[in-house]
């Protein structure tokens, strides 16, 4: 069974330059997360999709973050303007969701993007 | 509040030895506990977890966790541990709040295993 996908693994931009990241996510699992992951320490939610429906985006600063599942499969992660301050590593991660989701869901975490911003 | 924490940034263990990585969480409520492994440039992979049950969970790779209600803990544990199994290991707790779709992570320990 193919893992969650991401792409890039890496990428360096300057500041106020525009990046996106792309998920994959495990085939048949409804749920995707996107969290933020900063040098030596636990990853932090920024978005929880449903399908397509956005359900929890109570993290992710929308000044110059937004997020998108339009077909309730892929999903891409925006970053406008880049700041200095956002490098950091991109996870995605993906579950069962649906009625077997919940606190029982196991989540699934992709390779991740490492995002330097010089 | 819901919390989880790892109060050792690093484990130091020979080849062969136990192993122990600690964990400790604050939830209101019924815990579901996880904890994942975390090499190199790479994804966080899922060791295992506990929802109910026996409070000895079996996972991935050997690693077994037992959960301690009465001390709220979560410990980490293998029998024998190997130089491949460095890495950095974070333990995780389901924030209930929200209907248990939030997972709060710990900072994480980096376990060292010398050969």
């Amino acid at each position: 069974e193919a893992g969650v996908v991401q792409s890039p693994r890496y990428k360096i931009i300057e500041k106020k330059q525009p990046v996106a990241f792309w998920c994959n996510p495990i085939s048949g699992h409804n749920t995707l997360y996107w969290y933020l992951q900063n040098l030596g320490q636990g990853p932090e939610l920024l978005i929880r999709y449903e399908n397509e429906e956005a359900v929890d985006d109570s993290q992710l600063p929308k000044d110059r973050f937004s997020a998108e599942r339009l077909k309730g499969v892929d999903s891409t992660l925006k970053i406008q303007p880049a700041e200095l301050g956002d490098s950091a590593v991109y996870l995605c991660a993906s579950s069962e969701g649906g009625a077997s989701g919940g606190a029982r869901d196991t989540q699934y975490f992709g390779p991740g993007t490492r995002l330097t911003v010089l | 509040a819901q919390s989880v924490a790892q109060p050792e940034d690093q484990v130091k263990v020979a080849e062969g030895n136990p192993l122990t990585v600690k964990c400790t969480y604050s939830v209101s409520g019924n815990p579901y506990l996880f904890w994942y492994v975390q090499y190199p440039n790479r994804g966080l992979q899922f060791l295992l977890k506990y929802i109910t049950g026996d409070n000895l969970v079996k996972g991935s790779y050997g690693f077994e966790a037992e959960f301690n209600k009465s001390q709220t803990s979560f410990h980490l544990k293998k029998p024998s541990a190997l130089v491949s199994d460095s890495a950095l290991y974070f333990c995780a707790v389901r924030d209930m709040r929200n209907g248990g779709f939030k997972t709060i992570f710990g900072a994480g320990t980096r376990l060292f295993v010398k050969a």
